[in-house]
């Protein structure tokens, strides 16, 4: 069984930092492009950044190009996300997502969520 | 950039009932689209993907049309379960999704 369970979320401070993780199981991580999601309270889907399966193709949306860099270990089957200079805007659900092969960008699984809030 | 729109934002219909949801790109998407169920509290899942193939786990009555810029989600029959928001997506652009109420 597929299971994608983020942890990290948390109350930040504007300017802050924090690193969320996603531990993957249940199948071959190494062989899939991976994403995160994320959702702002009462508002809509927002595909923030994926990675390919060796780490060689990265990409973000603009919004936050320069302040989230993802990265992954296949070894440790998990991905992870280093937000910095977070702003109140990025307070949201963050999803992992995995992406169907084929280069499509559909997301087949979805991990549980975690929220990360940013305010003072 | 791509942009998605769907229509309506809130479609009210009763047990039995068909419902159609519309999600009309800014630029030909081909058959490239992908259908997503979001029941409350719970994370997104994947419904149709390539505009018309249905994902494992959705029964028959979910069934996805469309090329080009214009596609459609339709659910037949429709269960109070169905109650739902529903997004289309293509590659890093969601719609803002249609929020389906089964009274």
């Amino acid at each position: 069984e597929v299971q994608l369970v983020e942890s990290g979320g948390g109350l930040v401070q504007p300017g802050g930092s924090l690193r969320l993780s996603c531990a993957a199981s249940g199948f071959t991580f190494s062989s899939y492009w991976m994403s995160w999601v994320r959702q702002a309270p009462g508002k809509g889907l927002e595909w923030v950044s994926n990675i390919n399966e060796d780490e060689s193709e990265i990409k973000y949306v603009d919004s936050v190009k320069g302040r989230f860099t993802l990265s992954r270990d296949n070894a440790k089957n998990s991905l992870y996300l280093q937000m910095n200079s977070l702003r109140a805007d990025d307070t949201a659900v963050y999803y992992c997502a995995r992406e169907r092969p084929l280069g499509a960008r559909y997301f087949d699984y979805w991990g549980q969520g975690i929220l990360v809030t940013v305010s003072s | 950039e791509i942009v998605l729109t769907q229509s309506p934002a809130t479609l009210s219909l009763s047990p039995g009932e068909r419902a159609t949801l519309s999600c009309r790109a800014s630029q030909s998407l081909g058959s490239s689209l992908a259908w997503y169920q979001q029941k409350p509290g719970q994370a997104p899942k994947f419904l149709i993907f390539d505009a018309s193939n249905r994902a494992t786990g959705f029964p028959a009555r979910f069934s996805g049309s469309g090329s080009g810029t214009d596609f459609r989600l339709t659910i037949s029959r429709l269960e109070p379960e169905d109650s739902a928001l529903y997004y289309c997506q293509h590659r890093g652009a969601f719609g803002q999704g249609t929020k389906l109420e089964i009274k």
